[in-house]
């Protein structure tokens, strides 16, 4: 089946500073990757869709200049939470599509962000 | 608006049972598409089984299966025979719009499969 790999899959770092999550497809090209963010016990909620080679469509609520996306091929999208703290410590999960018909999102196995 | 509904908090079943878990939906979109996901406790999502909102037939992976509704906007799980494996977080989700954008997630089902 379609793998996605996402990395790194736990993050500990210091107040202030900037993170970056890669999102890869590795078996098929993706035209679309989405990025969610699940805090404990709750369901995924969907940050931003991004689009090869064009801009990321953020969800009502979410920082644009807090989480950067960017989606330069059609089998990497990266997401930087830049100057991060406390509140941003979460998991982070991406998934990606082949934008056809019948076929799931394939996510990766997912990011756990600490910040101290 | 769309909204996907899960009334289960936590299931328990014995071992070797079958097991349902409920998920209702809302859309006036004709296009659409149900999905089941189970989530271990590691957290990776894993991809169980789809229906399409045309697909006349319910669908069937292994296990799996999807008691599809269409009339009362139900798209139930069921897991046949449960595994110890089986413990762990299922979430259903539904695209809309004809694309596989725009996942929409139910608040999940913790199931707890009992030896």
């Amino acid at each position: 089946g379609a793998v996605v790999s996402q990395h790194p899959s736990r993050v500990i770092c210091k107040s202030g500073t900037s993170v970056k999550i890669e999102c890869r497809s590795l078996d098929f090209q993706a035209t679309t990757m989405f990025w969610y963010r699940q805090f404990p016990k709750k369901s995924l909620m969907l940050m931003a869709t991004s689009n090869e080679g064009s801009k990321a469509t953020y969800e009502q609520g979410v920082e644009k200049d807090k989480f950067l996306i960017n989606h330069a091929s059609l089998t990497l999208s990266t997401l930087t939470v830049t100057s991060a703290h406390p509140e941003d410590s979460s998991f982070y999960i991406c998934s990606a599509s082949a934008g056809s018909t019948n076929q799931p999102q394939h996510f990766g196995d997912g990011t756990r962000l600490s910040i101290l | 608006a769309q909204k996907i509904t899960q009334t289960q908090p936590g299931m328990f079943v014995q071992e070797k049972e079958a097991v349902t878990l409920d998920c209702t939906y809302d859309t006036s979109d004709p296009s659409y598409g149900l999905f089941w996901y189970k989530q271990p406790s590691s957290g990776e999502m894993i991809f169980l089984i789809y229906q399409g909102s045309y697909d006349q037939q319910n669908a069937t992976e292994g296990r799996y299966s999807l008691n599809f509704q269409k009339a009362r906007k139900s798209a139930n799980l069921v897991i046949s025979a449960s595994q110890l494996g089986d413990s762990a977080m299922y979430f259903c989700a539904m695209s809309f719009g004809g694309s596989q954008g725009n996942l929409i997630f139910g608040k999940g089902t913790k199931l707890s499969v009992k030896p």
